[in-house]
Parts: structure tokens; sequence; C-alpha cells
């Protein structure tokens, strides 16, 4: 069936450095992708999305481009910030059976920005 | 901007007791979902509800869970007769159509004793 794999954390890096967290899918068809965040005793919150391929997500710095050659979606973001700290999941829409869609999300990886 | 509410933040359940998690989605979606994630695993899918009806279940979504829109504005979701496992933050969304990403609200955590 449909999946989401991701990097496994946690990432640790130091403020302004550069993040890459990677996502790969497996799915029938072409699958909207996305990415999640979800910051400490919140709620998950969309980050950014892509609906086909070569598209470009992007908000807030973070951005994600949809390759399906590679089916990957990886984020990244040139310098990150504190604040940045929190779990990231990448999630996948497909199609399933009666033509109703579902999000199938990866594991999450927490990241930790120190300063 | 509009928002998914969720009640109560926190509930603690006695083991075979009944809860009732409630959502309010957001007044002009059409497409409904309950999600949950055990402390520290993956965010699962339990149901999708469109149209007054369940679209999708997971197997999770045994005999024991049920989900209602009651009076056009709430959804909620209720577990029978709880179980230890049950112990897990339970998310709801909601999107205008099946395509769109979802907004999720900002989750019921239930802890089971």
């Amino acid at each position: 069936g449909d999946s989401v794999t991701q990097m496994e954390g946690p990432v640790t890096l130091s403020e302004e450095a550069f993040l890459t967290i990677n996502c790969t899918y497996t799915a029938t068809g072409y699958p909207s992708l996305f990415w999640y965040v979800q910051y400490p005793g919140e709620g998950l919150q969309l980050l950014l999305k892509a609906t086909k391929a070569d598209d470009k997500g992007s908000n807030k710095g973070f951005e994600a481009t949809y390759r399906k050659e590679t089916t990957s979606f990886h984020l990244e973001k040139g310098s990150v910030q504190v604040s940045d700290s929190a779990v990231y999941f990448c999630a996948l829409m497909g199609v399933f059976s009666g033509g109703y869609n579902k999000l199938i999300f990866g594991a999450g990886t927490r990241l930790a920005v120190h300063p | 901007e509009p928002e998914v509410t969720q009640t109560p933040s926190h509930q603690v359940t006695q083991m075979g007791q009944e809860v009732i998690l409630r959502c309010v989605p957001i007044s002009n979606h059409l497409y409904f979902y309950w999600y949950r994630q055990i402390l520290g695993q993956k965010v699962e899918f339990l149901v999708s509800f469109y149209n007054n009806e369940i679209s999708e279940k997971s197997e999770i979504f045994d005999d024991q869970f049920s989900v209602e829109r009651p009076d056009g504005s709430n959804f909620t979701l209720k577990i029978r007769s709880t179980k230890l496992e049950d112990s897990a933050m339970y998310f709801c969304a909601s999107s205008p159509t099946p395509n769109y990403g979802y907004t999720f609200g900002s989750g019921t955590r239930l802890t089971v004793v």
C-alpha cells in the first residue's frame, strides 16, 4: 500500500545551519504531498504542499520539491532558528477506494535547534 | 483564520468507561476526519466522514468506535469501552474538498487509567 518514509530523528542543529529532512514515498498514481509541523504541545499545522511533479511548495523559509523520478519530497531551510524546533511530518494524499482521500503520514522527524 | 476546535484538551478516564471527544470543524468544510497519535509514534488515520456517513475507516476503527455529526456543527468520536491502549492524542480535521490539505485541531489527549 501507499506509504511515507522519513529520516529518523532527532536532528540537532545550531542556529543558522542548513536543514534537510529527507522524505520518500510509495504510491500508486500521483499523490499530493505535504509537510506538517507540530510544535511542542500543539496540533498539526500545514507547512507546505505540492500537488504535482516538479511543484515546489514553500512557506516560512521552508521549501520542498515534488520529485517524481526519485519519489521524494525533501524539506529544506537555508538558516534554521530556535523557534523552528518541532516535529516535522511528511504526508501523502492519495485516492483510495470509493474515491475518498486520506492523508498517510511518515513517522515524523524531531528537529532541535540550539542557539 | 478559521480553526478546527477540539474539546476537551485533555481527558483522563478509567478503563471500560465511555468517552466522547468533540470537534467543531470549519463551518464551510464538508469532509471530516479523525486521526490519532500514540505518544512518540506515527499519526494514524481512524475514519473519514462525508454527507453524514462514514466514507472510510481503518482497521483501528472497530466496533468500539463511532462517529456522529449530531447537530450540523459538532463532529464527535465516541469510544464505547476504553482500553489502556486507547491512550493517545486524537486529532480532528476538516477540509472543503477531498483533495485539499486538511486543517487539524489542536487535539485531545486521552489518558486511560
